[in-house]
């Protein structure tokens, strides 16, 4: 089973639409949790941070289920721009209390069309 | 501008070269990483460097060779390389390696094609 999960899409989506992605990850010992975007030929930049509690940007929010293991993207309104691939990423710490490295999922691929 | 810059951008290498790659950043972070990212997979993590200490080498060919000259700089060595190499590598840094939630910061990548 891969360590963090993401259907790859593409979803293509009108300009306006809500678009939700979603990840699931396999360490139950995750805790820090994220989504990047990477444009096409481009570096992946963070775009938010997941905290437990929910948490929102704009018009992008992020959630997140411990139980069920699984991040949440919400995208209300899209624009062209939004157009990208979005990375969920994973953190978790080692039993000494060291983080590990982020594991990055293979990414949804979003195209939102005129 | 994410002050990490990675040069060259786009390198074509025949399976006996060496070549070099190199990462540079202006964010006075003090761990580097590199990434290898294939077509469809997830970013692979290859190397991790923190205060040019080498701290994670995810099992990676001998046929690349990190160095970490100084906690500015990071280099990819490669030689005899396969086909099955060409890639995107990408390198990143953060502010400290066992932060918790550190952001990374990636440069632009450097596409290799392997012939």
């Amino acid at each position: 089973r891969k360590e963090v999960e993401q259907d790859p899409g593409p979803f293509n989506v009108p300009e306006g639409a809500t678009v939700a992605f979603n990840c699931t990850y396999s360490n139950s010992a995750s805790q820090s949790f994220f989504w990047y975007r990477q444009d096409c030929r481009k570096e992946p930049k963070l775009l938010m941070s997941v905290y437990s509690s929910g948490n929102e940007d704009g018009r992008f929010t992020a959630q997140l289920n411990r139980a069920s293991q699984y991040i949440s993207l919400l995208i209300r309104d899209s624009k062209l721009s939004d157009s990208a691939t979005y990375l969920c990423v994973v953190n978790a710490f080692e039993a000494s209390g060291s983080a590990r490295q982020l594991t990055f999922g293979s990414g949804t691929q979003l195209t939102v069309l005129p | 501008e994410t002050g990490v810059t990675q040069t060259p951008r786009h390198l074509v290498m025949g399976m006996t070269n060496k070549k070099s790659l190199k990462c540079e950043q202006h964010l006075g972070h003090n761990a580097m990483y590199w990434y290898k990212q294939s077509a469809k997979k997830p970013l692979e993590l290859m190397f991790v460097y923190s205060l040019e200490e080498r701290v994670e080498n995810n099992s990676v060919p001998s046929r690349f060779s990190p160095e970490c000259p100084n906690s500015s700089h990071l280099f990819l060595h490669l030689h005899t390389l396969q086909p099955e190499d060409s890639a995107l590598y990408l390198c990143a840094s953060t502010r400290s390696w066992a932060g918790a939630g550190e952001t990374q910061y990636f440069g632009p990548g450097t596409r290799l094609l392997v012939l």
